[in-house]
């Protein structure tokens, strides 16, 4: 099982659409976690931290459920600059490493 | 203030031959990690260094590859012998602490090698 799941998408919505992306992880023992952003070809970006009590930030929407090892990000008012892809990313506190899903591909049509 | 720089950006190779990636952290930063993404996966850790010390290789494959971050200079991640199943994106992140504070680590653009 891989540590970290997602939807590959794509996702095809309409601009002002609301969407979500779910996210499963496999190792109890993750502490944090994260939304990254890659565009096309591109480094991967910090679009978000997710906290155990949710947060929001702007357009943007994280929750977390440790009981059911799940993650999920809410889009609202989608706009075409959100296309890219989201990844999943999760990480426990004694390691170094980022573990990354393979990321949900969202695309924003007019 | 420069972000984290990787060259080169593409990188071809002919198999057999050696690769050399490198990597400058951002300004300040001391620890370093490399990650691989092969077409269509996501990213995986390879391996974190800080100045002249390997911490965690436990993602860098068994052989022909190898990283350093010497005192002086970028790290550099170097494969020898490529095959065309090295072909992917390398991607460099620096933080200028251990990575417990996860969203410290900032990416560089990545340089794609492809082994013909």
């Amino acid at each position: 099982r891989k540590e970290v799941e997602q939807d590959p998408g794509p996702f095809n919505v309409p601009e002002g659409a609301t969407v979500a992306f779910n996210c499963t992880y496999s190792n109890s023992a993750s502490q944090s976690f994260f939304w990254y952003r890659q565009d096309c070809r591109k480094e991967p970006k910090l679009l978000m931290s997710v906290y155990s009590s949710g947060n929001e930030d702007g357009r943007f929407t994280a929750q977390l459920n440790r009981a059911s090892q799940y993650i999920s990000l809410l889009i609202r008012d989608s706009k075409l600059s959100d296309s890219a892809t989201y990844l999943c990313v999760v990480k426990t506190d004694s390691g170094y490493a980022l573990n990354f899903g393979k990321g949900t591909s969202l695309l924003v049509t007019p | 203030n420069a972000g984290v720089m990787q060259n080169p950006r593409h990188l071809v190779r002919r198999r057999g031959q050696e690769a050399r990636l490198r990597c400058s952290p951002m300004k300040g930063h001391s620890h370093v990690y490399w990650y691989r993404q092969l077409p269509e996966e996501g990213l995986k850790f390879m391996v974190y260094l800080q100045k002249e010390n390997i911490i965690d290789e436990s993602g860098m494959p068994k052989e022909r590859f190898s990283a350093e971050f010497p005192k002086e200079g970028p790290s550099i991640l170097r494969i020898q012998q490529v095959v065309r199943g090295d072909s992917a994106a390398y991607f460099c992140a620096s933080s200028p602490t251990a990575s417990g504070k996860v969203n410290e680590q900032f990416f560089g653009p990545g340089t794609r090698l492809t082994v013909l």
